[in-house]
């Protein structure tokens, strides 16, 4: 299976920060990456996929970058609904694999 | 919009049995390869497995922590997905997701697996 880790676990940051998460692959995944935020007692929410486009509806302060096995999403400008576990998952093989998650908290 | 429910949840003894179901909207269920993902209490997200289309001859691959215990099925006249879960371990304690694609629609739905 394909591994992914996350960094970091946990970030403090303010509102107005611009904040970045990364996630590297095992092996190489291509684009085939997709990042997604999750609030308490909410399901996943997709931000990002294929490394970099912007799912429709989402803020245009996202945004993903990466090819391979290294990745990265960028929040421009953190804003208060911002604050939230934020989680990787490739996609390029049947079983796919989350990262770990990082959790974004008020400084 | 994709709207997608799980259902089926509850209490069990390791050992037991449980069958989950996801009712699915807003999409051509019969034409989408669809998954279980699973998030323990606390912690990260688990792909559990996933069903082709018919078209693309619904075959299933699990997860090795759930395979040979687990079995993914689909009714497409009901637009409805399920997942039976046999022989429960404490570890498969967790809140259910159905996706499809890469999105997620429902709320989940909690197996708690206790003695």
């Amino acid at each position: 299976d394909i591994q992914m880790t996350q960094s970091p676990s946990t970030l403090s940051a303010s509102v107005g920060d611009r904040v970045t998460i990364t996630c590297r692959a095992s092996q190489s995944i291509t684009d085939w990456l997709a990042w997604y935020q999750q609030k308490p007692g909410k399901a996943p929410k997709l931000l990002i996929y294929k490394a970099s486009s912007l799912e429709s509806g989402v803020p245009s302060r996202f945004s993903g970058f990466g090819y391979g096995t290294d990745f990265t999403l960028t929040i421009s400008s953190l804003q208060p609904d911002d604050f939230a576990t934020y989680f990787c998952q490739q996609y390029s093989s049947f079983s796919r694999t989350f990262g770990q998650g990082t959790k974004v908290e008020i400084k | 919009e994709v709207q997608l429910e799980e259902s089926g949840g509850g209490l069990i003894k390791p050992g037991g049995s449980l069958r989950l179901s996801c009712a699915a909207s807003g999409f051509t269920f019969s034409n989408a390869w669809m998954n279980w993902v699973r998030q323990a209490p606390g912690r990260g997200l688990e792909w559990v497995g996933h069903i082709k289309s018919k078209a693309d001859g619904a075959t299933t691959d699990y997860a090795a922590p759930v395979k040979g215990r687990f079995t993914i099925s689909r009714d497409d006249s009901k637009n409805t997905l399920l997942l039976q879960m046999n022989s429960l371990k404490t570890d498969d304690t967790a809140v259910y997701y159905c996706t499809t694609g890469l999105l997620f629609g429902g709320q989940g739905t909690l197996v708690t697996v206790s003695s």
